[in-house]
């Protein structure tokens, strides 16, 4: 199993263009979930996804950023226009249920640069 | 609102040493606390949580409801304990996490 896999691994980009993140969670986990962190700062949630749908969207910054995962497998989470201080690492998240012994289980970042 | 804090960004021990991150958390509810270790160009992974009460690699942490803390300690650290160490609060099951801005451990030779 390879766990958690998040694409692209590092990406520089200049202010204004447009990034798309992906997340593969681990097969058969329902809940999936966005985190950033910003440069200095610490780990901050952005969205929760069960299957298909946003449980909840409350850490998403602003309107440049969308998140979706159509078919409730895989997930993408798109910046445009992206800004300077969208710089950071971006993690994925995902666990089995919703349950008290549930573990979210995180990937390995994807690294944006926004030059 | 749910705040995770850890006043130090950087801890260096002497291998052999006994090691203590700190964690306090401000929340109204009964939160379930946790810690998250990331070593070097590893990805973050589940230390311990403090509904299972067990000790991983050594390390241990209790919950203190009256203090709002939950401090990783461990006896004799180890130089493989060198890592970034975060401690996270969930309110609720199958909710997100609040994450510390997490505390470098550096275990010196």
């Amino acid at each position: 199993e390879a766990g958690v896999t998040q694409f692209p691994s590092h990406s520089v980009i200049e202010k204004g263009q447009t990034v798309t993140l992906r997340c593969d969670p681990i097969s058969g986990h329902d809940n999936l979930y966005w985190y950033r962190r910003v440069m200095g700062k610490e780990i901050k949630f952005l969205l929760h996804f069960v299957k298909e749908s946003k449980q909840d969207e409350s850490g998403m910054p602003n309107n440049r950023f969308l998140a979706e995962r159509t078919g409730g497998t895989y997930s993408t989470l798109k910046v445009q226009p992206a800004e300077l201080e969208d710089s950071g690492v971006y993690f994925c998240a995902s666990s089995q249920e919703a349950g008290r012994n549930n573990e979210q289980f995180f990937g390995p970042g994807t690294r944006l640069t926004v030059l | 609102a749910q705040r995770v804090t850890q006043p130090e960004k950087l801890l260096s021990v002497f291998k052999g040493a006994p090691v203590e991150l700190k964690c306090n958390y401000s929340y109204s509810g009964s939160p379930e606390l946790f810690w998250y270790v990331q070593y070097s160009r590893q990805r973050l992974q589940l230390l311990l949580r403090h509904i299972s009460r067990e000790s991983i690699k050594g390390f241990t942490a209790d919950l203190n409801k009256g203090e709002t803390s939950f401090h990783l300690k461990k006896p004799f650290a180890q130089e493989e304990d060198s890592a970034m160490y975060y401690c996270a609060l969930r309110r609720n099951y199958g909710q997100n996490f609040v994450f510390g801005p997490g505390t470098r451990l550096s275990v010196l030779p």
